[in-house]
């Protein structure tokens, strides 16, 4: 079982629909992104989450810290959302090793149609 | 546009040579992290510097090392190259403190072909 699991892995949507993408992680963390990355490689921040819930424009993301899980909401689906969309965890493990490693899930391929 | 550069932007190397990435962070931006990320896959963490000291590695062995000087530019070398290295290779800069990292700015990736 992979440390941080996105689900669906896939999502097709009509323009204007919500859309949810959820990730569930079985570690300690210190803080949770959400990752944006289009075709051609580029990755964009979305949010950083340590707890509660974060909006800019039409996303939002919010986090439970004791269910070790988040959602990254989008209102409003634009064909221009069309992306992967990555949910990645900060290891909260200070001064190990391991320390600020951020492990990523496998992303949500979202196709929104016009 | 994050601010923040990696070179070269596509390369061609065939195994056993060695390669050197470069990355600029965003000013004023103290921490850099690197990324693998195979073709179809999600990034996997190579390694991470914070003040010139790597604080923090990934399941990458020995011959991925880093550097990070003291404008907070960092470079990526890999020697030895396997089929296995040909990946786009991601770098992300932030404003680190002891103990906590803030949020990520990528750069757009350099992508490594090893034939």
């Amino acid at each position: 079982k992979n440390e941080v699991e996105q689900s669906p892995q896939n999502l097709t949507a009509q323009e204007g629909e919500f859309i949810t993408i959820n990730c569930s992680y079985s570690v300690g963390i210190s803080a949770l992104h959400w990752l944006q990355q289009h075709p051609g490689g580029g990755i964009v921040s979305l949010f950083m989450l340590s707890s509660g819930k974060k909006k800019h424009g039409r996303l939002i993301a919010t986090i439970n810290i004791q269910e070790k899980h988040s959602s990254l909401h989008i209102t409003a689906s634009h064909p221009r959302d069309s992306a992967v969309y990555i949910c990645a965890v900060r290891s909260g493990e200070a001064g190990g090793t391991s320390y600020g490693k951020l492990t990523f899930g496998q992303g949500t391929i979202l196709t929104v149609h016009p | 546009e994050t601010g923040v550069t990696q070179s070269p932007t596509h390369l061609i190397k065939t195994r056993g040579q060695q390669v050197t990435l470069r990355c600029s962070s965003q000013s004023g931006h103290n921490t850099v992290s690197w990324y693998q990320q195979a073709l179809g896959q999600g990034p996997q963490f190579i390694f991470q510097y914070y003040r010139e000291e790597e604080n923090g590695r990934g399941n990458f062995p020995p011959r991925f090392s880093g550097l990070q000087f003291p404008n907070y530019s960092s470079e990526l070398n890999v020697n030895a190259l396997e089929l296995d290295d040909s990946a786009l290779y991601l770098c992300a800069s932030s404003l680190g403190v002891v103990l906590s990292v803030g949020e990520l700015f990528f750069g757009e990736g350099s992508r490594l072909t090893v034939l």
